[in-house]
């Protein structure tokens, strides 16, 4: 079993409109949490890291929230653009210093004129 | 400039062949990694190095062999090429481990035909 679930697997939703993304995690002790936007064909990129002491990072349209308690995140999307059309990645690392990462399986958006 | 680059960025080849992948950074980062991305889209994690050292060999077949002549530079060799080994391969680099933002590079989709 993936220590990293995402739901849902994939949504459609209207540009302008948002959209919140889930992630549930067992990996522990728990380091860090990353979110990763990866376009067709292209390699992930960065879009929020928090650590166990942050319950919420924004990155313009994007808003990262965690529970450590009930290791727990969301990637919030606001006025989605067509440009959001990819899929997303919640990230887990372990502990300090430990270089795997744990990926889950993404979300994939698709943002529709 | 390109962060983290790779050649080639496809690469079509028959079963039993050998091949390599390379990967470079001008990042400055101390730590790179390969990454192997399935048809399911999960990322997983192959080797790390940091400072030219292996630090992470995960359960990979042996015909995968990685090298780093320097910091810069993770290339990826794959002898007996077998049909299972179709996937696009990632290189990142970080800074260091753990918490350090990972930069990936643009991919490689590998084809065994």
């Amino acid at each position: 079993k993936n220590q990293v679930e995402q739901s849902p697997q994939s949504l459609i939703i209207l540009e302008g409109k948002n959209c919140t993304l889930q992630c549930n995690y067992t990996v522990s002790p728990f380091s860090n949490l990353r979110w990763y936007k990866q376009d067709t064909g292209r390699g992930p990129v960065s879009l929020t890291i928090m650590t166990f002491s942050e319950n919420t990072k924004s990155n313009g349209r994007y808003t990262a929230t965690l529970d450590a308690d009930t290791k727990q995140s969301s990637l919030h999307i606001t006025a989605s653009q067509l440009s959001d059309s990819a899929s997303y990645i919640c990230v887990v690392s372990a502990v300090p210093n430990d270089y795997k990462l744990s990926f889950g399986a993404g979300t994939t958006v698709t943002v529709r004129a | 400039d390109t962060a983290v680059s790779q050649t080639p960025k496809y690469l079509v080849t028959q079963m039993g062949n050998d091949k390599s992948i390379k990967c470079e950074q001008n990042l400055g980062h101390d730590t790179m990694y390969w990454y192997k991305q399935d048809s399911k889209k999960f990322l997983k994690i192959m080797f790390s190095y940091n400072n030219k050292e292996l630090i992470i060999n995960e359960t990979v077949p042996n015909r995968f062999s990685p090298k780093s002549p320097d910091k810069a530079h993770l290339n990826l060799h794959i002898n007996s090429l077998e049909l299972g080994d179709s996937a696009v391969y990632f290189c990142a680099s970080s800074q260091a481990g753990g918490w350090y933002e990972q930069y990936f590079g643009p991919g490689t989709r590998l084809t065994v035909t």
